[in-house]
């Protein structure tokens, strides 16, 4: 139980051309989901905490107008990233809670490697 | 400020010994510890976490950490390392204090943990 699945694995896009990224809990109802960003061999940057129905929170210094987050339904969380550029590149990765509260883990899924040329 | 700390970048063992990855944490109130492992190009895979209760939390794969509530310590073991086990490992803690961050993990910055046949 407590799959999150999120699409795409992997995805090359031009600079300037917007890219979104799909954040799925197949198996439980998400109220709270978590976008992360990690530079390699690094640790996870919190970009934005994705609440269903309310507009998301975003961490200090994520420009929230190049990173859109949307969580229209309790089982569903996207990121686009906007106008991206080379800079942009990296490893994107969402979590969910469970619906244990704040006893329960993280459910991560597979991330997503965005190369951006 | 909530924080945690993984003081080794890597550790390295050989098949069959034990491994500790250090974590040490501060965080408002009571903590809530996990620890996630992430394979290459992979979101993470809960291993275990500490609520409440024994001290000595097992988890997956054969995995057991110790909380250490002087030493704000929450180390991961495993009495005998397998090859398998080499991935990047990361400490978080949930703090179950603290208002807006309420839920959030915050994340140690990783320690890449190498067994060698």
């Amino acid at each position: 139980g407590a799959v999150v699945s999120q699409h795409p694995s992997r995805v090359i896009c031009k600079s300037g051309t917007s890219v979104k990224i799909e954040c799925r809990s197949l198996d439980f109802q998400a109220t709270t989901m978590f976008w992360y960003r990690q530079f390699p061999k690094q640790s996870l940057m919190l970009m934005a905490t994705s609440n269903e129905g309310s507009k998301a929170t975003y961490e200090q210094g994520v420009e929230k107008d190049k990173f859109l987050i949307n969580h229209a339904s309790l089982t569903l969380s996207t990121l686009t990233v906007t106008s991206a550029h080379p800079e942009d590149s990296s490893f994107y990765i969402c979590s969910a809670t469970g619906q244990g509260g704040y006893n329960s883990p993280l459910h991560f899924g597979n991330g997503t490697r965005l190369t951006v040329t | 400020a909530q924080s945690v700390a993984q003081p080794e970048d890597q550790v390295n063992v050989a098949e069959g010994n034990p491994l500790t990855v250090k974590c040490t944490y501060s965080v408002s109130g009571n903590p809530y510890l996990f620890w996630y492992v992430q394979y290459p190009n992979r979101g993470l895979q809960f291993l275990l976490k500490y609520i409440t209760g024994d001290n000595l939390v097992k988890g997956s794969y054969g995995f057991e950490a110790e909380f250490n509530k002087s030493q704000t310590s929450f180390h991961l073991k495993k009495p005998s390392a397998l090859v398998s086990d080499s991935a990047l490992y990361f400490c978080a803690v949930r703090p179950s204090l603290g208002g807006s961050t309420l839920g959030r993990l915050y994340f140690g910055r990783g320690t890449q943990l190498t067994v060698w046949p």
